[in-house]
């Protein structure tokens, strides 16, 4: 099965800071890759789908680059509503894998 | 509205059974590919396994093939997912998700998820 490896598994940044989360998969996957955002006791919201479509209703702070096998996901001005946990997926072909989650904190 | 309902968690005893249900509404259930997702306290998200919108068509974690089984009723709108030989590595918050196409895609819509506990 293709693995999702995310980097790094969290980050503390300023508010106005450009983050940017990276995730590997082991084999290619076009760009059948996905951006979650889970804030504290809520549900994950997609953020981004097909590597870099943002998903309507994400504020345009988000983007999302890449393709194959390494992706990135961008916050180019970090607001203290971002604090989550970033989850990349594959949906390529099943299993639909998670990446393990990147924690962003505020500094 | 486009929304996903689970039910059916609660606390089962190893090796026991329990079967979860997500009734959708606002969208056409049977063109798209709906999937189970867990998430253990306080780890990350899992996915466990996806129904194509015809319902032929599944695929499951290595983790639970063999012991859970999901189907759907696209009559009633409800995906389902029944859990047997339950282990106490199952506990975990599920959710019910819906794809972006109607065998793969990214997930668009979760539901607010129902925990399953497993402990004697």
């Amino acid at each position: 099965d293709v693995q999702m490896t995310q980097s790094p598994s969290s980050l503390s940044a300023s508010v106005g800071d450009r983050v940017t989360i990276t995730c590997r998969a082991s084999q290619g996957i076009s760009n059948y890759l996905a951006w979650y955002q889970q804030k504290p006791g809520k549900v994950p919201k997609l953020l981004i789908f097909a590597a870099s479509t943002l998903q309507s209703g994400v504020p345009s702070r988000f983007s999302g680059s890449g393709s194959g096998t390494d992706f990135t996901l961008t916050i180019s001005s970090l607001q203290p509503e971002d604090v989550a946990t970033y989850y990349c997926q594959k949906y390529n072909s099943a299993p639909w894998m998670f990446g393990q989650g990147t924690k962003v904190e505020i500094k | 509205e486009v929304q996903l309902m689970e039910s059916g968690g609660g606390l089962a005893q190893p090796g026991g059974s329990l079967r979860l249900s997500c009734a959708a509404s606002g969208f056409t259930f049977n063109s798209y590919a709906m999937n189970w997702v867990r998430q253990a306290p306080g780890k990350g998200l899992e996915w466990v396994s996806v129904s194509s919108g015809d319902g032929t068509v599944t695929y499951y974690a290595d983790s639970v093939r063999g012991r859970l089984t999901i189907s759907r009723d696209n009559s009633k709108n409800t995906l389902y997912l029944q859990m047997n030989s339950l282990r106490a590595e199952d506990t975990a918050v599920y959710f019910c998700a819906k794809a972006g196409g109607s065998y793969r895609g990214a997930f668009d819509i979760w539901g607010q998820g129902t925990m399953v506990t497993v402990s004697s």
